[in-house]
């Protein structure tokens, strides 16, 4: 069964540090989205991206993100200058399109560490 | 803006009983989510509740839909250990003008102990 892959499982980074998360989507999937979760809290939307360009971001997606899709495969969110609050899990998600039915599949996660 | 709110946060059961868990959201959807996490894990899909109305079943739990409420329930039918996890609700913020970003809840800690 086709599923979501995101790389590495866990990113340990020094604050003020750039860091690039990866994830390779379902490969006939359309949209995609980036999500975080502060351990023990809920998961948050961050940004979502459909025809090479971004088309929601939340607030939490300041400038200090970014998110690319470099070739016809990956899916990647840059944080610029990781701070403290930054440690997070973060999840990427794709969807094959948003009219019925849809349903957004989940990778494993990148928990990142910033100290 | 969609607010998604769960309750209870945390829920300690005995094998073998029964409770719900509940969903409510703040603005029009009809597509709401739920997933399972095990600690330091991915999300895993439960079900998938498209339509005022909508029952699902799979084991011991089911989850319903009802969109004029805005309501959502997920009810666990005699517990058993294997259930001990965390629960969200999502909501499909397509309703708002989005690209079907979810919304999630806080998510209900269930610990079934025996």
């Amino acid at each position: 069964e086709p599923e979501v892959t995101q790389t590495p499982s866990h990113q340990v980074t020094q604050m003020g540090q750039e860091v690039i998360l990866r994830c390779v989507p379902i490969s006939n999937h359309l949209y995609f989205y980036w999500y975080r979760q502060i351990l023990g809290q809920k998961v948050e939307f961050l940004v979502s991206f459909y025809n090479n360009e971004i088309s929601e971001k939340s607030e939490i997606f300041d400038d200090q993100f970014s998110v690319e899709r470099p070739d016809g495969s990956n899916f990647t969110l840059k944080i610029r200058s990781t701070k403290l609050e930054d440690s997070a899990m973060y999840f990427c998600a794709s969807r094959s399109w948003v009219t019925f039915p849809s349903e957004q599949y989940f990778g494993p996660g990148t928990r990142l560490t910033v100290t | 803006e969609l607010k998604v709110e769960q309750n209870p946060l945390f829920l300690s059961m005995q094998e073998g009983k029964n409770y719900t868990i509940y969903c409510n959201y703040s603005t029009t959807s009809d597509r709401l989510y739920w997933y399972r996490q095990d600690p330091g894990k991915s999300l895993e899909s439960l079900f998938v509740l498209l339509s005022n109305g909508a029952v699902k079943q799979e084991g011991r739990l089911m989850a319903s839909l009802d969109t004029k409420a805005r309501l959502s329930t997920l009810h666990i039918t005699a517990a058993v250990h294997d259930l001990s996890a965390t629960y969200f609700c999502a909501v499909d913020d397509h309703y708002g003008g989005s690209q079907g970003n979810l919304i999630f809840g806080k998510g209900t800690k269930l610990s079934v102990k025996p």
